[in-house]
């Protein structure tokens, strides 16, 4: 256990609203991740932090935009919530790049 | 575009016999290849990994193949048990390269007691 705790677990909005996904860790961990799970795409990453203030976008990263201002909190936030952005969202740590990740238990979105 | 592919959306094996997980990728530069498995309503959780120096890792009933010539990876699970009903999704990396791992799609596999 990693210590990761994920914040909301599930979450209703309707398109157009912004959205904000709090990922929290308690290890301290450099490396965070924030990655969508969607049928038939796997996991795909949004975006990663190497450090506070230090990140970087990912494959999918349109639409999205993400905060680390303290080591132990990586923030995702969806500016305009569009039903495209409907998915389940995981955060997920490491100690050091391109290692195995620790992964929270996931946030469900819908955009209705 | 798809780096890591798992062909296979679904397996159902019977409990005690084995389970063959498979996953291809076309990134000759991923040298380090990891198993993940998922139960629902819970994050991922790391099974197992094996680097491309190797082409064989086992850990207790589960095993990872490596064949880099085909860019074909495997997990055995031995004996199958019903615990082990869940997704797998393998997941590949250039150490060297871009601070990311590459996921397939998911096998669910169901064991049937």
């Amino acid at each position: 256990d990693a210590g990761i705790t994920q914040s909301p677990r599930h979450k209703v909005t309707e398109t157009g609203t912004p959205v904000t996904l709090r990922c929290h860790q308690t290890e301290n961990h450099r490396y965070m991740y924030w990655y969508r799970q969607d049928p038939g795409h796997g996991l795909r990453l949004i975006h990663y932090s190497y450090g506070v203030k230090d990140t970087d976008k990912g494959e999918v990263s349109d639409g999205y935009s993400v905060s680390r201002s303290k080591t132990e909190d990586f923030l995702l936030t969806l500016e305009s919530a569009t039903s495209s952005q409907t998915s389940v969202y995981f955060c997920a740590v490491t100690g050091a790049p391109n290692e195995k990740l620790f992964f929270g238990s996931g946030t469900q979105l819908s955009v209705l | 575009d798809q780096q890591v592919k798992q062909n296979s959306p679904s397996l159902s094996v019977q409990e005690g016999r084995i389970s063959i997980l498979n996953c291809d990728y076309t990134n000759s530069m991923f040298d380090y290849f990891l198993w993940y498995k998922k139960y629902p309503a819970e994050g991922p959780t790391f099974l197992i990994s094996i680097s491309s120096i190797k082409d064989k890792n086992e850990d207790g009933r589960f095993t990872v193949f490596l064949n880099k010539s085909a860019k074909h990876l495997s997990l055995h699970i031995v004996p199958s048990q019903p615990g082990d009903s869940a997704v797998y999704f393998c997941a590949a990396s250039a150490r060297t390269g871009a601070n990311n791992l590459f996921f397939g799609t998911g096998t669910r596999l169901t064991v049937i007691p």
